[in-house]
Order: structure tokens, then C-alpha cells, then sequence
């Protein structure tokens, strides 16, 4: 079954402008990811925030975790064109970084 | 960018063919993976590996095979391809623990 779930599925901003996506899991986690795919390529990292952490920053990215309501959210900050792409939050249940159970992703489109 | 390369990165091929997807990384990671992903959709995971001789099943049902015989080297193999095994098939590499997974472009294989 489908362990991250992100919301929405596809948000359009201008240049400038943050966006907020947000995820959600059902079982508890050792930590969780979040990945951007540019099309046709691989998955790049972003940023792993811990279980026993809840707010992490790298850059234009600040991703908060609540492990109380399963639920994470990603806000890129003073959007650029090229962040267009998707984003994929997984989850790493174990700790081992074993098996990372990915979301359905969410489609960002930055207007220039 | 991460040192994984999947070849090749576009495979037409007919029915009942052998087929067999090459991915390397050079970073020495022991941890390895395959995930099928159709388009705009989920990554599912196909097969892991966590070193040398050790191939695991993933979540998702497959009927492509792995084998682990280097450690910079984890090619899939499937038998005998059908329609259905159309998809893009992504390969990634870990330390493992809290480090991230680096992922390949990807081979976008279509059966005819």
C-alpha cells in the first residue's frame, strides 16, 4: 500500500512566488526525503529530515516534519522557473535507508 | 551529480526478446536498487541489494531478474519481454543509514 501521499497533485506559481507541498504517511518512519525529477531524468535529492526532528533548511528549501499528524510539507521560497519539476516525498520506515517508499508526486510549474 | 549510469536510456524492442538493463555507479555504495516508474506516476520497487552475492524481491511483483556479482555493478534482466513490462526503469545506489539514494536517468523501455 501507498506509504506517502503528497498534496496537491500539481500546482502552478509565478516566478517568485513559494510554494507548499505537503505529504502524508500511515505507518511511523526513521525518517523522510524529499526528491525532485526533472523530466525524462533520475530523481535528485533534496533534503532527509529525522524522525526526532521537525524543522530542517538547505538553501531556498524548508521542509517541517509532525510525526504526531504523519505529515510533512516542503516549501521552496522565491520560486525560480527552474524549479519546475516534480517533487517525491519517501519514507524510510526502518532506518537502514533499506527500502524507500515513495508518494505519487506533486507537479510544479513556475511561470516565468 | 552522482556517479550512476544507466544504459540504455531508450529500449524499443518486440515480444519475447531478452533483455537486459545495465546500471553502474562509482561510488563504492553497497546498497542498490530498481524501481519501475509509468509516467507521472509512483516509483515501485522492483529489487534491492544491500552488497556482493544479496538480491532482495521489492514491494513490487516483478518478473525481470537482478544479479550482484561486483559491487559497482547491478544489471535487471528480464527473460522474456511483454507489453506489459513497458515502463521507465530506475536504478539507485546508497551508503545506507541516513544517506541519501542517487538515482540513474532511467531506460525507457517499450515492448512492442
Amino acid at each position: 500500500s501507498q506509504q506517502g501521499e503528497e498534496d496537491p497533485q500539481a500546482l502552478s506559481i509565478q516566478e517568485g512566488e513559494n510554494a507548499t507541498m505537503n505529504c502524508s504517511y500511515k505507518t511511523s518512519i526513521n525518517n523522510l526525503q524529499w526528491y525532485r525529477q526533472n523530466s525524462g531524468r533520475g530523481l535528485v535529492h533534496l533534503i532527509l529530515i529525522r524522525s526526532n526532528e521537525r524543522e530542517k533548511h538547505s538553501g531556498r528549501l524548508r521542509v517541517t516534519l509532525d510525526t504526531s499528524k504523519k505529515s510533512s510539507s516542503l516549501l521552496i521560497t522565491a520560486s525560480r522557473a527552474a524549479d519546475t519539476a516534480s517533487y517525491f516525498c519517501a519514507t524510510d520506515a526502518t532506518g537502514a535507508n533499506s527500502k524507500l517508499t515513495f508518494g505519487k508526486g506533486i507537479t510544479l510549474s513556475v511561470r516565468p | 551529480e552522482a556517479d550512476i549510469y544507466q544504459t540504455p536510456r531508450y529500449l524499443v524492442i518486440g515480444t519475447g526478446k531478452k533483455i537486459t538493463l545495465e546500471c553502474s555507479q562509482t561510488m563504492g555504495h553497497d546498497k542498490m536498487y530498481w524501481y519501475q516508474q509509468d509516467p507521472g506516476m509512483e516509483l515501485h520497487l522492483i529489487h534491492y541489494s544491500y552488497g556482493v552475492n544479496s538480491t532482495e524481491k521489492g514491494d513490487l511483483s516483478s518478473e525481470s531478474t537482478v544479479s550482484r556479482i561486483r559491487t559497482e555493478h547491478f544489471p535487471l534482466t528480464l527473460e522474456s519481454a511483454r507489453p506489459s513490462h513497458t515502463s521507465q526503469y530506475l536504478c539507485a545506489s546508497s551508503k545506507g543509514g541516513y544517506q541519501p539514494q542517487h538515482f540513474g536517468d532511467g531506460t525507457r523501455l517499450s515492448i512492442l
